[in-house]
């Protein structure tokens, strides 16, 4: 199995565009999470989806993000319009139902200037 | 809601010497446990994880954790530490199947020859 893929790795962009991360989850897992890691914040859950149906926004900082999952192999998270403070790394990470392990990605780093 | 702490940021320790990072969560009920590993520029990789059952769990690349109840601590454990173990590390806590994750912040563990 691939594991779960993201993309872009890296990302720079100017304050103001419009950024979207993307993440294929691993074939046949229910759970989709999004995490962004800081050094202020740590690590922190975004969203989480349970067969593509956001089930806890909760996370997500303001309406400047949102996050779909149109289909049970792909999900993005954007960013509109994006500032610097929105500069950190974003993880993907997926979940098989019944189990209790979450897989993450490599991980997006944004940068936005 | 849970909250975990990790009072280490930085760890520095000689390779062969034996390693502990320490974590000690708050929360009602018994959590589900984790300790993630993050290397440099890569994604988060699960050691180990503790549900019910015997307190002290084996996991990958020889780590072991003991879950201490009277403690509220999982410290995770290595008797000889190898120049690839430098990392940051992660514990995690999730409240019984409600599949979010929270996690300390992180203690980054320098090995030196």
């Amino acid at each position: 199995d691939a594991g779960v893929i993201q993309s872009p790795r890296h990302e720079v962009t100017e304050m103001g565009q419009e950024v979207t991360l993307r993440c294929k989850p691993i074939s046949g897992h229910d759970y989709l999470f999004w995490y962004r890691q800081t050094m202020m914040r740590g690590l922190e859950l975004l969203i989480y989806f349970n067969n593509n149906v956001p089930i806890d926004d909760s996370g997500m900082p303001e309406d400047r993000f949102s996050a779909k999952m149109p289909n049970a192999s792909f999900s993005t998270l954007k960013i509109q319009p994006s500032e610097p403070r929105d500069s950190a790394v974003y993880f993907c990470a997926s979940r098989p139902r019944g189990a209790d392990t979450q897989y993450f990605g490599p991980g997006t780093r944004l940068t936005v200037l | 809601a849970q909250s975990v702490t990790q009072p280490d940021i930085h760890i520095t320790v000689s390779e062969g010497a034996s390693l502990e990072l320490r974590c000690n969560y708050s929360y009602g009920a018994t959590p589900y446990l984790f300790w993630y590993v993050q290397s440099p520029g890569q994604g988060l990789q699960l050691l180990l994880k503790y549900f019910s059952g015997d307190t002290l769990v084996q996991g990958i690349k020889g780590f072991e954790a003991e879950f201490k109840r009277s403690q509220s601590s999982f410290n995770l454990r290595k008797p000889s530490v190898h120049w690839s173990d430098a990392a940051e590390y992660f514990c995690a806590v999730e409240r019984s199947n409600d599949y979010k994750l929270s996690f300390g912040a992180g203690t980054t563990v320098t090995v030196r020859a």
